[in-house]
C-alpha cells in the first residue's frame, strides 16, 4: 500500500499566523498522461465527518476559503492555512487516490496556541 | 442536496458479522458515482474498507477483503456493507461516502460523507 505521512503529528498556531502540514507519500501520486496530482486534503472538527477542502493537491472545493492552499506535487504536498482562525481548529488528513488502495494521512491536529 | 446517514447495531458481539446500511437522498445512486465505507478507530486515522458502483462493481482495500462485502440496492436508494467474524479492533466509527467524480474511476476523494455510526464490537 502507499504510505501517506504527515508532520508534524499537531501543531499550535497563534491566531492570524501561518500553519503548514506536510504530507508525504511513499510512491509518486502524479499521473503523467493529465499532470495531475492524485491528492486531496480534508478538515475533520470533533464529532463531524471529513470535509474535502483541497482535490487534485491545489483545487479548493467550492465554499472553502481562500486562506486554505494546497501545493507540492509527485510526493510531497503541503496544506497552508494563511491567518489562522479559531475555527480552523480541527484534524487534517491528506488521501492519494492515485493507487488502487485509497490511503490516508495519519492526521495533524492544529490547534490555538 | 446529497445526504447520507448511516444505520447499524451499535454494537456487535466478537466472531459475529457486523451489517451496515447507507441511506442515499437527493440522488439516485443507479445515475453514477462510486459510492464507498471509511472507518476510523476512536482517536485514530481514516481507513477506507471498500466501494462499490451502481453496476455492483466492487474494490475492496486488500486488508479487509477476505471478510468485507459491499453491495447496492438502487431500488431502495442505500448501498451497505457487512464485515465477518468481527473483534474489537474493528471497533470504530463507520463513514459511508460518495466519491467525488474527480478521476472519473473510483480510485478517487470523497465529497461527500455520512455522520458516520459508532460501532463497539464486544461481548
Amino acid at each position: 500500500d502507499i504510505v501517506m505521512t504527515q508532520s508534524p503529528d499537531s501543531l499550535a498556531v497563534s491566531l492570524g499566523e501561518r500553519a503548514t502540514i506536510n504530507c508525504k507519500s511513499s510512491q509518486n501520486v502524479l499521473y503523467s498522461s493529465n499532470n495531475k496530482n492524485y491528492l486531496a486534503w480534508y478538515q475533520q472538527k470533533p464529532g463531524q465527518p471529513p470535509k474535502m477542502l483541497i482535490y487534485w493537491a491545489s483545487t479548493r472545493q467550492s465554499g472553502v476559503p481562500d486562506r486554505f492552499s494546497g501545493s507540492g506535487s509527485g510526493t510531497d504536498f503541503t496544506l497552508t492555512i494563511t491567518s489562522l482562525q479559531a475555527d480552523d481548529v480541527a484534524v487534517y488528513y491528506c488521501q492519494q487516490y492515485y493507487y488502487n488502495v485509497l490511503t490516508f494521512g495519519q492526521g495533524t491536529k492544529v490547534e490555538i496556541k | 442536496q446529497v445526504q447520507l446517514q448511516e444505520s447499524g447495531p451499535g454494537l456487535v458481539k466478537p466472531s459475529e458479522t457486523l451489517s451496515l446500511t447507507c441511506a442515499v437522498s437527493g440522488y439516485s445512486i443507479s445515475s453514477g458515482y462510486y459510492w464507498g465505507w471509511i472507518r476510523q478507530p476512536p482517536g485514530k486515522g481514516l481507513e477506507w474498507i471498500g466501494s462499490i458502483y451502481h453496476s455492483g462493481s466492487t474494490f475492496y482495500n486488500p486488508s479487509l477483503r477476505s471478510r468485507v462485502t459491499i453491495s447496492v440496492d438502487t431500488s431502495n436508494y442505500q448501498f451497505s456493507l457487512k464485515l465477518t467474524s468481527v473483534t474489537a479492533a474493528d471497533t470504530a466509527v463507520y463513514y459511508c461516502a460518495r466519491h467525488s467524480g474527480l478521476s472519473g474511476g473510483w480510485n478517487d476523494a470523497f465529497n461527500i460523507w455520512g455522520q458516520g455510526t459508532m460501532i463497539t464490537v464486544s461481548s
